[in-house]
């Protein structure tokens, strides 16, 4: 069974600054690896999609990485702004189509 | 260019009592998932429909049942609500089964009192 984890569960930062979100998962036998945002009491936004044969993606101030065997991807983020502030979440898409997500990483950017 | 959505968005229900989450998407995706997200977890799988008139258990399927009978609808229906039940529902879709990414409407925030 596919079990996603992602570390930290909370983090604060400074505006400004340069970080980091983690994301592992169990199984490498994955199509893809997805990292959503979500905003308070709203819907997922899809951030970046890295295929499995894929090193990584980028989205202006976004750089997302995937390690499939070591089964680790991360999420940096350049020059954190305050509205960067939301949940952001890992999942894993395996064979049945279905994903897999983890808790989410609760990201805090004080001005 | 709507892509999925969902209705309501907010529901309270008492203990027992049914209803039915709607889901539709515009997109003629294929693909199409209920999960639920309960607070501070994140999502479960609850259906999933690879077609219409094909579906299949999640995670986490008992208490729910659903239906395909159009490529564009998803309904979710609940029997006999119970508190545990409580959450935040999410439908999505996709074209080609997890390979290029999900589309997820805005939720359906439910409470059973």
């Amino acid at each position: 069974k596919q079990e996603v984890t992602q570390i930290p569960a909370a983090l604060s930062v400074p505006e400004g600054e340069n970080l980091v979100l983690n994301c592992s998962f169990t199984d490498s036998a994955i199509y893809n690896l997805q990292w959503f945002r979500q905003d308070p009491g709203k819907g997922l936004t899809s951030l970046l999609l890295i295929q499995s044969s894929q090193r990584e993606q980028t989205s202006g101030r976004l750089n997302a990485s995937l390690d499939k065997s070591s089964g680790r991807s991360t999420l940096y983020i350049a020059a954190s702004q305050p509205g960067d502030s939301a949940t952001y979440l890992c999942a894993v898409s395996t064979s049945g189509s279905r994903l897999t997500f983890g808790e989410g990483t609760q990201l805090t950017v004080n001005p | 260019n709507a892509g999925v959505t969902q209705t309501p968005k907010f529901r309270i229900l008492k203990i027992g009592q049914s209803m039915t989450l709607q889901c539709t998407q515009d997109m003629n995706h294929n693909y199409m998932y209920w999960y639920r997200q309960d607070p501070g977890m994140g999502l479960k799988l609850i259906y999933y429909s690879v077609g219409a008139g094909i579906t299949d258990k999640g995670e986490v399927p008992n208490g729910y049942n659903v239906s395909r009978s159009t490529t564009e609808d998803f309904p979710l229906r609940l029997e006999l609500a119970a508190p545990s039940q409580t959450s935040v529902y999410f439908c999505a879709s996709d074209r080609t089964g997890g390979i290029y990414g999900y589309t997820f409407g805005s939720g359906t925030r439910l409470t059973v009192v």
